[in-house]
């Protein structure tokens, strides 16, 4: 089956810190992979996407490298800011299906 | 920037009312979805459409309806309202390619009291 699984928050980091949130998934056949960020009361934004192994997506200094002997798809930044404090999901979309897979989710906050 | 939109963003209604949560986008998507998002954040799907006259449920049961007699419009109703809906649900539109990612419209707070 199709599934995606991501670290649990919250995760707590000092402005300017380096942020990983870590991603795998078990997927049939050769899905996308997306990252999303919800601010407070909005709905999901597409942050980055990669669609075939190897890829690696990147937005806004966010960046994820698809990794398929891994299975995975961490999300990184280099430098963290206030304004990235957020809930961020991982999902996939698998070939031949046309439903999303989300993860839990993953809050971050960011203090000054 | 996407093309989806929901009404209301916030609705407090009364047990046992009946609500309809309308959802409209104009990419011309022919797959739309709603889903139900939980105070631990975690999204459950439960219904979604392929395309007009096309409608499945999700992996989460419902006690909602949906319907799609057009491309653009996706609307969700709960024939009685109980507490126990009272959530976040979320819309979301995608075109047929899988490589194409998922928009989200802005959400509506649903709150039965």
């Amino acid at each position: 089956g199709n599934s995606v699984t991501q670290m649990e928050g919250p995760v707590t980091l000092s402005e300017e810190a380096f942020l990983t949130i870590n991603c795998t998934y078990t997927a049939t056949g050769y899905p996308s992979l997306f990252w999303y960020v919800q601010y407070p009361g909005e709905g999901l934004q597409l942050l980055l996407k990669a669609t075939k192994a190897d890829d690696k997506g990147s937005n806004k200094g966010f960046e994820a490298t698809y990794r398929k002997e891994t299975t995975s798809f961490h999300l990184e930044k280099g430098s963290v800011q206030v304004s990235d404090s957020a809930v961020y999901f991982c999902a996939l979309k698998a070939n031949n299906f046309n439903k999303f897979y989300f993860g839990s989710g993953t809050k971050l906050n960011v203090k000054p | 920037e996407a093309d989806i939109y929901q009404t209301p963003r916030y609705l407090v209604i009364g047990t046992g009312k009946k609500i309809t949560l309308e959802c409209s986008q104009t990419m011309g998507h022919d797959k739309m979805y709603w889903y139900q998002q939980d105070p631990g954040m975690e999204l459950h799907l439960i219904h979604y459409s392929y395309g007009v006259n096309s409608t499945e449920k999700g992996d989460l049961s419902s006690e909602s309806t949906v319907s799609r007699i057009r491309t653009e419009h996706f609307p969700l109703t709960l024939e009685s309202a109980r507490p126990s809906h009272t959530s976040q649900y979320l819309c979301a539109s995608s075109s047929g390619p899988s490589n194409t990612e998922a928009f989200f419209g802005q959400g509506t707070r649903l709150t039965v009291v």
